[in-house]
């Protein structure tokens, strides 16, 4: 079955940097985009990051461009967000989410926290 | 930027059916996918491409879209489809293509 772990949150202090990861198994990771997605504390969901199955394309939303990064390992089946210059903003569960295609997300991970506080 | 609109709450008895709206300028022409979120869990994808429902997810989820207005409808409500759900497109249009509504909590009176 699908499953997807996040890892890496934590407390960080404004400006600093985190990196998460999202290990996938049960399914051809190389063969699909990936997303991460977050949910800041009683709020929203908000789309973050998207990569293409072959690392070829990456989109950004508005709020963390130029600050996050997003890439993959498909030989480790591995997705990873980059985070620098972190502000209190960016405090939120981070989600990693597959795509089967149509640009929506099947499968969730169960989240990572991070919370940006000094 | 790309902007969807969904009421904040909507409310039903058992048995009934809820509707929940998600507003979109020319929404129509684009795939809507709707999530359903329980408090303290990830989200699951309960309607993709408009009215397509992932294996697993009860037939009483549907969804339809046309004009500037996608509606999810959930038939027979059941104490436990209480949720947050949200709408969601892909605006390829745009530099940053991943938009959600900002979710309706749907309550079970």
């Amino acid at each position: 079955q699908v499953q997807l772990v996040e890892s890496g949150g934590g407390v960080v202090q404004p400006g600093g940097s985190l990196r998460l990861s999202c290990a996938a198994s049960g399914f051809t990771f190389s063969s699909y985009g990936m997303h991460w997605v977050r949910q800041a504390p009683g709020k929203g969901l908000e789309w973050v990051a998207f990569i293409r199955y072959d690392g070829s394309n990456k989109y950004y939303a508005d709020s963390v461009k130029g600050r996050f990064t997003i890439s993959r390992d498909n030989s480790k089946n591995t997705l990873y967000l980059q985070m620098n210059s972190l502000r209190a903003e960016d405090t939120a569960v981070y989600y990693c989410a597959k795509d089967p295609g149509p640009k929506a997300f099947d499968y969730w991970g169960q989240g990572t926290l991070v919370t940006v506080s000094s | 930027s790309y902007v969807l609109t969904q009421p904040p709450s909507v409310s039903v008895a058992p048995g009934q059916t809820a509707r929940i709206t998600c507003g979109g300028n020319n929404i129509g022409s684009k795939s809507v996918h709707w999530y359903q979120q329980k408090p303290g869990q990830a989200p699951v994808l309960v309607v993709y491409d408009d009215s397509d429902r992932p294996s697993g997810i009860p037939e009483r989820f549907s969804g339809s879209n046309s004009g500037n207005t996608a509606t999810l409808t959930i038939s027979r409500v059941e104490a436990g489809d209480e949720a947050d759900y949200y709408c969601q497109v892909w605006d390829s249009s745009s530099d940053h293509p991943g938009v959600f509504g900002g979710g309706t909590k749907l309550t079970v009176l």
